[in-house]
């Protein structure tokens, strides 16, 4: 399985600030025949199911807000919340798709208001 | 607009055996993937495996294969969780997840909790 690792655990992060989460495979997730990164990003709040926020590491599903951004390539990425609203409170998980024998999930990230 | 209504919560007793649900609607369902993703209480999200109602085509994680089984039924777009021996560690939170590109979960249903205990 491809293994997925989060960075930090946890922050917190005063209001209108950015945070930063890093997401490191263990092998890469670039798809060289069509050149996409099988990257998502999951923004969970307590309840509820996972929201899907990004995909292709990149591209921002539809109605999420433009503060939240992906970035990275291969095997580093990025999920960037550039002004933290208080809504944003929640957990995040990375998860890669380009193995098809077992999608995996890094093991969140919980971003909190300092 | 695409929804996936679960059923409800469950309280079971080990070595019970037991069936989950996930109905899909609002587009085709024998065209897309719906995985199953599970979360125990307080942890990260873990998939399960996944399910093209189309043609049945299953795969499972291998930390669940032979643990679970995954099925569909495409006359009433409803895909399926079972067990044939519920365990307590098998407590958690079950979700039923849609297809958005390749095989990402990109719709959720709402998750049904499932409670074994003795």
């Amino acid at each position: 399985d491809i293994v997925m690792t989060q960075s930090p655990d946890s922050l917190a992060v005063s209001l209108g600030e950015r945070a930063t989460i890093n997401c490191k495979s263990s092998q890469s997730v670039l798809y060289s025949s069509n050149n996409k990164n099988y990257l998502a990003w999951y923004q969970q709040k307590p309840g509820q199911p996972p929201k899907l926020l990004i995909y292709w590491a990149s591209t921002r599903e539809s109605g999420v807000p433009d503060r939240f951004s992906g970035s990275g390539s291969g095997t580093d990425f990025t999920l960037t919340i550039s002004s933290l609203q208080a809504e944003d409170v929640a957990v995040y998980y990375c998860q890669q798709y380009y193995s098809t024998s077992a999608l995996t999930f890094g093991g969140g990230t919980k971003v909190e208001i300092k | 607009e695409v929804q996936l209504v679960q059923s409800g919560a469950e309280v079971k007793k080990p070595g019970e055996s037991l069936k989950i649900s996930c109905k899909g609607s609002g587009y085709s369902f024998t065209s897309y993937w719906i995985g199953w993703v599970r979360q125990m209480p307080g942890k990260g999200l873990e998939w399960m495996g996944i399910i093209y109602p189309g043609d049945s085509d299953t795969r499972y994680s291998p930390s669940f294969q032979g643990q679970v089984t995954i099925s569909a039924d495409k006359s009433i777009s409803t895909a399926y969780l079972q067990w044939s021996s519920l365990k307590a560690s098998d407590t958690a939170m079950y979700y039923c997840a849609r297809q958005r590109v390749a095989w990402l979960p990109g719709y959720w249903g709402q998750g049904t909790l499932v409670t074994v205990s003795s």
